[in-house]
Parts: structure tokens; C-alpha cells; sequence
């Protein structure tokens, strides 16, 4: 079971949006709406953003977005920050009970 | 409020074998969800290891199957993992973390032990 693809990188301006895609195949996020995003800032452990592709847990801002389509989910946050700035990861469960994590996007506000 | 808080040594030698526990407090472990090993080697990407459910079953990463057991303690709140015959690509940060039933998100996770593999 391969890795999720996502970008290396992204950037935007404070109070721009910007969208984090995670690509994956039939076996793992086109086939399950079972999609989470983590956000990792330096030297923390990840905090998760969504879960289930579109849901935002207790506390989490509601500038966090997600969607999917297809094989490949979404992370969409709007009204930029700085606060945002950190590496942003998607999961997703797959076929046969196994889960697997994307590589990773790192987010700098410009 | 659910914690988590991994321990266990720092250094592992070659070959050996690499074990961990993570101690859950706030919430009692047979009441439950799964509960999950990921690990991040220094400066790249998260890697699910395996999870365990609180009634023992327990679900692995293809890649690490042949070499990683995760048994629960209901006793004690604890879950642990064993990684044996570990190299220096073994060196990373672990996590534990509560995982739904659904193997679908991880949420608390503990802070992480960083573990090094060298001689």
C-alpha cells in the first residue's frame, strides 16, 4: 500500500485561501469517506483537523474545510494566518483494515 | 481529558528489539476504540505502525507486519509495542494515539519519545 500523494509545498498571504490536495487510488480514499487531516507544527505532535472528510472536530476553526472527489480529498483553509504556518498531513484507511498517511504538505505564510 | 504519554528507552541497539508503552489517562481503555503507533523518522513524514482494539485484535502495517506486536493491558490503561531486529531506518519519533473504531482518525495523540537505533 503505497503512500498518499500531497505537494511538497504551498504557500499563501495572510487572508488568502489556500487548498491541500491528497491523492490516493480505489483502494483507500476514492472507495471511503474516511479521510483525516492532521496539522503538525514544529516539534509538536500532529492535531487533528478533520476527520471523515469534511468534519471538524470540537474547537477546530471553521476557516478548515474538507472535500473530496474521486480518488483525491481536499484540505481548503481560508482567511490565511500565520498561525497556519506548519506541515499539514491526510490519512485515510484503505481496503483490508489498513491505514495510510500522505507524505506531507508544508504550509508557509507568506 | 483523554492523555496519552508514551516511555520507554531512548537507545536501541542494532538487531534488538525497540519496545514501548503508552499510558492512557482520562478514559478507560476496555470501554473502547482502538489504539494506534505511528512514527516519524527526523525530519520526514508520519507512518502508521499498527493498532490494537481494547478487546485485543490487532491490525498492521504490511510493511512492518513481520516485525511489530502491540498488546493492550486493560489492568494498567497501557498498550505497548515491540519492534524487533531494528536498524538505524528505525530511528523516529513515536507516537500513540486513540483510533476509532473505524481505523479511520487518530485523536489524542501523546507527545512523542524520539527512539534512536545505533550501536
Amino acid at each position: 500500500q503505497s503512500a498518499l500523494t500531497q505537494p511538497a509545498s504551498v504557500s499563501g498571504s495572510p487572508g488568502q485561501s489556500i487548498t491541500i490536495s491528497c491523492t490516493g487510488t480505489s483502494s483507500d480514499v476514492g472507495s471511503y469517506n474516511l479521510v483525516s487531516w492532521y496539522q503538525q507544527h514544529p516539534d509538536k505532535a500532529p492535531k487533528l483537523m478533520i476527520y471523515e472528510g469534511s468534519k471538524r472536530p470540537s474547537g477546530v476553526s471553521n476557516r478548515f474545510s474538507g472535500s473530496k472527489s474521486g480518488n483525491t480529498a481536499s484540505l481548503t483553509i481560508s482567511g490565511l494566518q500565520a498561525e497556519d504556518e506548519a506541515d499539514y498531513y491526510c490519512c485515510s484507511y484503505a481496503r483490508s483494515s489498513i491505514v495510510v498517511f500522505g507524505g506531507g504538505t508544508k504550509l508557509t505564510v507568506l | 481529558q483523554v492523555q496519552l504519554q508514551e516511555s520507554g528507552p531512548g537507545l536501541v541497539k542494532p538487531s534488538e528489539t525497540l519496545s514501548l508503552t503508552c499510558t492512557v489517562s482520562g478514559y478507560s481503555i476496555s470501554s473502547g476504540y482502538f489504539w494506534g503507533w505511528i512514527r516519524q523518522p527526523p525530519g520526514k513524514g508520519l507512518e502508521w505502525i499498527g493498532s490494537i482494539y481494547h478487546r485485543g485484535s490487532t491490525y498492521y502495517n504490511p510493511s512492518l507486519k513481520s516485525r511489530v506486536t502491540i498488546s493492550i493491558d486493560t489492568s494498567k490503561n497501557q498498550f505497548s509495542l515491540k519492534l524487533s531486529s531494528v536498524t538505524a531506518a528505525d530511528t523516529a519519533l513515536y507516537y500513540c494515539a486513540r483510533h476509532t473504531t473505524q481505523l479511520d482518525w487518530f485523536d489524542p495523540w501523546g507527545q512523542g519519545t524520539l527512539v534512536t537505533v545505533s550501536s
